[in-house]
């Protein structure tokens, strides 16, 4: 059974205090991995998509790295209005487009 | 605004009673997903269409089913609605052939009382 985790649950940051979201999976067959960011009550808003090990994406303060066993979103000199909640999700059947989602990680960057 | 959107924003209605939820996808896009996320099952896939045909199932109860019209927009229909079915309901669409991404709408709270 494909299975996505995410680690840690929380996090709490102060501003400008970098740190990494990691995201491992256990999946046959990898076709893509995606990051999104979920506001409370909000979608899910898609930031990157990953297609093979070594490869790597940045936005603004955020760089999404991918092995072959995990993902990492590195989150460098956070803001407040970085806080959200990371969502990791993988797709394996490339037919069946449904991506199966981690529980997530709740970021809190305070000033 | 990813450019998805969904009808209604909050729904309360009954136990045994029926809704339907609405999306329209981005401009283009052929494929539309519905999941539902509460607090302690996460997000979780639904089913997904494809062009006006069904593509794909996942955890769907039978009380529940989708379909999606010849403009592309989807809509989601929910019976016999019991408590446990209280979450968000969200639609996600994507180009289909060539890009796996998939852009989510607003949601749908649905509160059964």
């Amino acid at each position: 059974e494909d299975q996505v985790t995410q680690s840690p649950e929380a996090l709490r940051l102060q501003e400008g205090e970098s740190s990494s979201l990691n995201c491992s999976y256990t999946v046959s067959g990898l076709r893509g991995l995606f990051w999104y960011r979920q506001d409370p009550g909000k979608g899910p808003e898609f930031l990157f998509t990953l297609y093979s090990a070594g490869e790597e994406k940045e936005k603004e303060r955020l760089k999404a790295t991918l092995t072959k066993k995990e993902s990492f979103l590195h989150i460098t000199a956070p803001k407040p209005e970085d806080s959200a909640t990371y969502l990791c999700a993988v797709l394996v059947e490339a037919g069946r487009r449904a991506l199966t989602f981690g529980s997530g990680t709740r970021l809190q960057v305070q000033p | 605004d990813s450019g998805v959107t969904q009808t209604p924003k909050h729904l309360i209605t009954a136990t045994g009673q029926r809704v339907t939820l609405r999306c329209s996808p981005r401009s283009g896009d052929l494929s539309v997903y519905w999941y539902q996320q509460s607090l302690d099952q996460g997000l979780q896939f639904l089913i997904q269409y494809y062009n006006g045909e069904e593509r794909a199932k996942g955890n769907i109860l039978e009380r529940f089913s989708a379909q999606q019209f010849p403009d592309l927009h989807s809509e989601l229909n929910l019976s016999s609605l019991e408590l446990g079915d209280s979450a968000l309901y969200f639609c996600a669409s994507s180009p289909g052939q060539s890009s796996y991404e998939q852009y989510f709408g607003p949601g749908t709270r649905l509160t059964v009382t």
